[in-house]
């Protein structure tokens, strides 16, 4: 079974501040990990995934994440906060379904408020 | 990348009647899923659509309350049966192609009064 643990519901930074949005993951396989960003009234858009290789991963908008696979942990972060970031984070760990195909498991989101 | 259009965005309907909600893709996925996500939480996955076959359901979710279908690679619909307000959430579809990457729609608001 996987699962996601994602600490802090809700986190305030000042906008140029850093971003730190935390992320446990439980896998009995290798993970594969996503950060996905909700803003209001709008679907889920991928910020960035993690699958193999370079555990520093680049996303969107100024975001990374590293996986580390010691600590269990793939924590979001961008070095100086906007106002357009406010929105809500999930993390998400998938597994392998038939095929090539993945389900997801999310964690139970974070919600980010950028303070002027 | 593909592109997920829902239909209706939002609605708000009496107890005790059905709501069925579209999913359309432009281009051919694998797979689709149906998420609810209830106020102030995160995405609980319903269950997963394949084209051809029944779809799959997670703990907690029946085919009877829940009926999917998936006619082909591009569309699929979830109907939510007999609505309480207890069934009031926001209903997402997602799909793949077989990568890693899900993507996903624009939500469905449904209140049941």
């Amino acid at each position: 079974a996987q699962s996601v643990t994602q600490l802090g519901s809700h986190v305030s930074v000042s906008e140029g501040a850093l971003v730190l949005l935390r992320c446990n993951y439980s896998s009995s396989v290798p993970p594969y990990l996503f950060w996905y960003v909700q803003y209001p009234n709008q679907g889920l858009q991928l910020l960035l995934k993690y699958t193999t290789g370079a555990t520093l991963v680049k996303g969107i908008n100024g975001f990374e994440a590293e996986f580390k696979k010691s600590e269990t942990s793939f924590h979001l972060t961008k070095p100086s906060a906007h106002m357009s970031d406010a929105a809500e984070y999930f993390c998400a760990v998938s597994r392998a379904l038939s095929g090539s195909a993945r389900q997801l498991t999310f964690g139970s989101g974070t919600q980010l408020t950028v303070l002027p | 990348s593909a592109v997920i259009s829902q239909k209706p965005s939002r609605d708000i309907c009496q107890r005790g009647t059905s709501l069925t909600i579209q999913c359309q893709v432009d281009s051919q996925v694998t797979m689709m899923f149906w998420y609810r996500q209830q106020p102030g939480q995160s995405l609980t996955l319903i269950a997963t659509a394949n084209q051809g076959s029944e779809a799959t359901y997670e703990s907690g979710f029946v085919i009877d309350k829940f009926p999917i279908s998936r006619p082909n690679l591009t569309f699929s619909t979830l109907t939510v049966s007999n609505m309480s307000p207890e069934d009031s959430s926001i209903y997402l579809c997602s799909g793949t192609s077989g990568g890693n990457e899900q993507f996903f729609g624009p939500g469905t608001r449904l209140t049941v009064l």
